[in-house]
């Protein structure tokens, strides 16, 4: 059973359109909720940490949000340079510090 | 640049051969992380260190595969008698952990460019 599922697998947008990323998680005891951006061959890039429901933050384009049970990526007025596969992942009571990824979600916007 | 260093970035090796990885971290990073990652999936853990001592290991590190972290600096992981399911990427990442520290930077893992395995 998948204890981080991201929907959906892939978003094509236009340049402009904006959309969210969801993050569903199953684990108990959350220590932190983590989003990282990762483009072809190259490792995930830290983005947002989250730690308690109600928590937003943002950045540019980008804002995350953490409910108790899911977590919501919002990308405003998208450009292209925002494709990439957004990943989700968590820490909890269990994991000892290691993150639990998700699938991620590619993000495609066309001009 | 003082991001996590790895080396190499690409390697092609034959089945049943021995590979080597390195990692760099973040200087003054306490913990160091490895995960492998494939087509279309997300990072999946195999283990961790927590200065030199080894804290965990994923049941997805089988025998063939040790790592090491000598002086707490840099880190090792060996992949003995390749096999071709060991193609992957294999990422590390580092964080520097405890309460209070830096503003509540709280374990946030910053992730090399990883080392990309191809098993023939």
């Amino acid at each position: 059973e998948d204890q981080v599922t991201q929907s959906p697998e892939a978003l094509r947008l236009q340049e402009g359109e904006s959309s969210s990323l969801n993050c569903s998680y199953t684990v108990s005891g959350l220590r932190g909720l983590f989003w990282y951006r990762q483009d072809p061959g190259k490792g995930p890039e830290f983005l947002f940490t989250l730690y308690s429901a109600g928590e937003e933050k943002e950045k540019e384009r980008l804002k995350a949000t953490l409910t108790k049970k899911e977590s919501f990526l919002h990308i405003t007025a998208p450009k292209p340079e925002d494709s990439a596969t957004y990943l989700c992942a968590v820490t909890y009571g269990g994991s000892q510090g290691n993150l639990i990824f998700g699938k991620g979600t590619k993000l495609s916007v066309k001009p | 640049d003082t991001g996590v260093s790895q080396d190499p970035r690409h390697k092609i090796t034959k089945r049943g051969q021995n590979v080597t990885f390195r990692c760099d971290p973040i200087s003054e990073h306490n913990r160091l992380y490895w995960y492998r990652q494939t087509l279309g999936q997300g990072p999946e853990f195999l283990t961790y260190f927590q200065n030199e001592a080894q804290l965990e290991k994923s049941r997805l590190l089988s025998d063939r595969f040790s790592a090491e972290r000598p002086k707490g600096s840099f880190s090792t992981l060996e992949i003995q008698r390749t096999e071709q399911g060991d193609s992957a990427m294999y990422l590390c990442a580092s964080s520097l952990s405890g309460r209070g520290i830096l503003g509540g930077t709280k374990n946030i893992q910053y992730f090399g460019a990883g080392t990309r395995l191809s098993v023939l």
